[in-house]
Order: structure tokens, then C-alpha cells, then sequence
């Protein structure tokens, strides 16, 4: 899977956006761009994923780049409930899900009270 | 949504004992099912795939001797870790896709088990 690079940490307040972005230059035509989160001592779970036109869905907007080079996951209000690990990954859609994913070191989001 | 479940959250074990883990699709048959490790401030790292009703397939590096994977239903995967050691501690979590869905929709994944060998 082509690779993908996130900040380490983030740092927001809580009822203000985040914006977590990610880069991924190598970016083929047939990679998705996926976002995975991870809660402390929990098993990841699904955010969203996208394409080429931004994806908003009840958990977060993704905005994708014209070039798809770089995305953003926009949590519109984030709540402490929304600190975690975010991971960003690309997978190809003519892999037919017969892989498991490739998981990066993640965006560690830290939310102030 | 889809549900995955593993069993248990946490265990426990002896060094030189093994330690089996379940996971479970609750809604779905999942025909591929994946198991990974994470160690402490670490990132999630693929170990095997496994396939129902055939071996399953190992990552550069995982011993598939001692990290015996079982998939004999659709909707059931074990792990078993086998003789083990106190560096086998770590937090081992599995996924599972729905079939047909391909490589476009979300992987459902259990809620991790904390493996601690003593």
C-alpha cells in the first residue's frame, strides 16, 4: 500500500473543529483513502473514507485535495469523547479486501477541556 | 452496524502456557477475518490472515507455529498463542470484512485482547 504521513500529535479544544491532515504523494488512481480511529485500550474503529469528492458522514467530513495528495479529516466539534489515534490509510480497491491494512503511526489527538 | 467481538478483553498467563482467543462476526459471515498486534505506544501490526476453511496466511516474521490461527466457521477465528512468554504480552486485536464488499467499505474490528504472560 502506498504510504501515507500524519503529524504526531494534535492538540484542540473541546466544541472547536479539528482538522487532522494527511499526506499521500504516492497516491495511485485506484487507492481510497481510509480513516480509522483508535480509543484508548479499544480496537479500531471506522470513520470514513473517500475517493476523489469530499465524504461527510454523522462522524466527520473528508476533504480530498484535487491532486488526491493530501486529505483532511474535519471533526466539525470535537468532544473529549473524540481523543484518540487517527490513522490514515490508502487502500487499493482492486485488492478485493483480501488484505488486512496497513496502519501508519496515527495522529495522536489531544482535546482541552 | 456490523459487530465483531473477541474473547476475552484480557488475559493473564503463566509463562510456557498457551492462551487461545476468539473472535467473533456477530451479524455477518466473514469468509477473511485478520489478526494484529500492538505493542505498547505503538502502531497496529498485521500478523496473519485468516482464511475459512484453509491455512491462513502469516506475515514476514510471525511464527506460525506458536501463533496457531483456526478459522473454522464463517463467523469464528481463533488464536491461540502457544508456550508463551512474557514478551508475547501485548494487546492482539482481529478484523473482519463483509464478503463482497471489496476493498471500497469499512473493516469491523473486535475490541482487543490485553494478553499479560507472567
Amino acid at each position: 500500500d502506498a504510504k501515507t504521513t500524519q503529524p504526531n500529535s494534535m492538540e484542540s479544544n473541546e466544541e472547536e473543529p479539528v482538522h487532522l491532515p494527511c499526506n499521500h504523494s504516492t497516491i495511485s488512481g485506484t487507492d481510497y483513502i481510509h480513516w480509522y480511529r483508535q480509543l484508548p485500550s479499544q480496537g479500531p474503529e471506522y470513520v470514513i473514507h473517500g475517493l476523489t469528492s469530499n465524504v461527510n458522514n454523522r462522524m466527520a467530513s473528508l476533504a480530498i485535495a484535487e491532486d488526491r495528495k493530501s486529505s483532511t479529516l474535519i471533526l466539525h466539534r470535537a468532544t473529549l469523547r473524540d481523543a484518540a489515534v487517527y490513522y490514515c490509510i490508502l487502500r487499493d480497491v482492486t485488492g478485493g479486501g483480501a488484505d488486512g491494512l496497513t496502519f501508519g503511526k496515527g495522529t495522536h489527538l489531544i482535546i482541552q477541556p | 452496524g456490523a459487530v465483531v467481538s473477541q474473547h476475552p478483553s484480557r488475559v493473564i498467563c503463566k509463562s510456557g502456557t498457551s492462551v487461545k482467543i476468539e473472535c467473533r462476526s456477530l451479524d455477518f459471515q466473514a469468509t477473511t477475518m485478520f489478526w494484529y498486534r500492538q505493542f505498547p505506544k505503538q502502531s497496529l501490526m498485521l500478523m496473519a490472515t485468516s482464511n475459512e476453511g484453509s491455512k491462513a496466511t502469516y506475515e514476514q516474521g510471525v511464527e506460525k507455529d506458536k501463533f496457531l490461527i483456526n478459522h473454522a466457521s464463517l463467523t469464528l477465528s481463533t488464536l491461540t498463542v502457544t508456550s508463551a512468554h512474557p514478551e508475547d504480552s501485548s494487546f492482539y486485536i482481529c478484523s473482519a470484512r463483509k464478503p463482497g464488499t471489496g476493498g471500497v467499505t469499512e473493516a469491523f474490528f473486535g475490541q482487543g485482547t490485553r494478553l499479560t504472560v507472567v
